[in-house]
């Protein structure tokens, strides 16, 4: 089993919808949890760390399920600027972090 | 805002010869890494350093050496570059928390390397 799995997707979602991405993880000793996105040939930058209560950063809301091992990301009201690869990111042991391979977004005008 | 950046932003080199890859970040890190990024592999790790003159393994380490004489700066060596180190090279870093925990990492804005 991979340490962290995405659906890779493609999502092509209307602009203006609400699109939900679901990672699972193996490790249940991982206490850091992120989502990150990548453009297109470009590095990946932080999107939003993710807590045991959930955090919402405006359109974006971040859940964690300890319990089943699983972080979402929500996307409300999207933009053509959200298309973008987003990776669910859990660290391991010694300050490491596992980083799926990514779920890519389309927004389609 | 941190700052990571990397020697070259595309880079091609012959079969058998020695690659560096550098990278300095700018915000007194302790910690730096080496990923390699390919097709529906995501990112995997190769080195990462803890502290100066300090290195560990990653997950796929063959082929490839570290170098961190300065606590700003990771060096990524290919000792006899081969096709199959075609790759996006990317260097992050980030600070120590310990604890079980891990802080964010910072990018740079990675090399792309053919090796012919």
């Amino acid at each position: 089993r991979k340490e962290v799995e995405q659906d890779p997707g493609p999502f092509n979602v209307p602009e203006g919808a609400t699109v939900a991405f679901n990672c699972t993880y193996s490790n249940s000793a991982s206490q850091s949890f992120f989502w990150y996105r990548q453009d297109c040939r470009k590095e990946p930058k932080l999107l939003m760390s993710v807590y045991s209560s959930g955090n919402e950063d405006g359109r974006f809301t971040a859940q964690l399920n300890r319990a089943s091992q699983y972080i979402s990301l929500l996307i409300r009201d999207s933009k053509l600027s959200d298309s973008a690869t987003y990776l669910c990111v859990v660290n391991r042991r010694d300050e490491k972090l596992t980083f799926g391979t990514g779920t890519r977004l389309t927004i389609i005008p | 805002d941190v700052k990571v950046t990397q020697s070259s932003r595309y880079l091609v080199k012959r079969t058998g010869e020695k690659v560096f890859l550098e990278c300095v970040q700018d915000m007194d890190h302790e910690n730096m890494f080496w990923y390699r990024q390919d097709p529906g592999l995501g990112l995997r790790l190769i080195y990462f350093s803890y502290d100066v003159k300090m290195k560990e393994k990653g997950d796929i380490p063959e082929g490839y050496s570290v170098s961190r004489e300065k606590k700003e700066r990771f060096s990524l060596i290919l000792e006899s570059a081969s096709t199959n180190q075609t790759s996006m090279y990317l260097c992050a870093s980030s600070p120590a928390i310990g604890g079980g925990s891990t802080d964010t990492q910072y990018f740079g804005p990675g090399t792309r390397l053919t090796v012919l």
